[in-house]
């Protein structure tokens, strides 16, 4: 079955450091990823996708994300942390028919 | 929001009695889904639709039934609610494609006492 993992919970960052929050796939075939954040009380917001090509992909807010098949990982990334990324990132990979399935979520946490 | 309302926003009730949560999309996209967030689990999915009159179950869908009657509306029932199902709901959209992102809406919190 077609499965992501998030291994943290909670990654914390001062303002103006580089961030990562880890994914990593499961899935048979090419498979297609997503990175979602969700801002308190709010729905989630699409960030970015990898489907093919290069495997930097670049998104929303200055949010990048590398794909690394060897490692099965597609890792978000942003060079510069703002208290204002402070949100839960979700990561997703599609199955099947049309669907997502996601991680449980990663909670960052900037401080100033 | 994309184009995508959820009513109502939030909603208090009792186990047993029924309860429809309604999405209505502006933007024409085919596909629609309904999806539970709790915490420790992330977002499951518990309907979708893939055209009017078009639905199939998600990896939850026990004790939740759906229908579309036209393109824009979704609408989730709860035919009995219990307290396992108190949790917030989001509707999300996608033009169908499996290259094509989700669009989510600001979702409903509902609470079954």
């Amino acid at each position: 079955a077609q499965s992501v993992a998030q291994p943290e919970d909670q990654v914390n960052v001062a303002e103006g450091n580089p961030l990562t929050v880890k994914c990593t796939y499961s899935v048979s075939g090419n498979p297609y990823l997503f990175w979602y954040v969700q801002y308190p009380n709010r729905g989630l917001q699409f960030l970015l996708k990898y489907i093919t090509g290069d495997n930097l992909v670049k998104g929303s807010y200055g949010f990048e994300a590398e794909f690394n098949k060897s490692q099965t990982s597609f890792h978000l990334k942003k060079p510069s942390a703002l208290v204002s990324d402070s949100a839960l990132y979700f990561c997703a990979v599609r199955t099947g028919f049309q669907k997502l399935v996601f991680g449980t979520g990663t909670r960052l946490l900037v401080s100033p | 929001d994309a184009g995508i309302t959820q009513s109502p926003r939030h909603k208090v009730t009792e186990t047993g009695t029924p309860v429809t949560l309604r999405c209505h999309q502006t933007e024409n996209h085919r596909y629609m889904y309904w999806y539970r967030q709790d915490p420790g689990h992330g977002l499951r999915l518990i309907h979708y639709s893939y055209g009017v009159k078009d639905t199939d179950k998600g990896e939850v869908s026990d004790g939740y039934s759906v229908s579309r009657s036209k393109t824009e509306d979704f609408l989730l029932t709860l035919e009995s609610a219990t307290s396992s199902q108190t949790s917030v709901y989001f509707c999300a959209i996608s033009e169908g494609t499996g290259e094509n992102e989700q669009f989510f809406g600001p979702g409903t919190r509902l609470t079954v006492l």
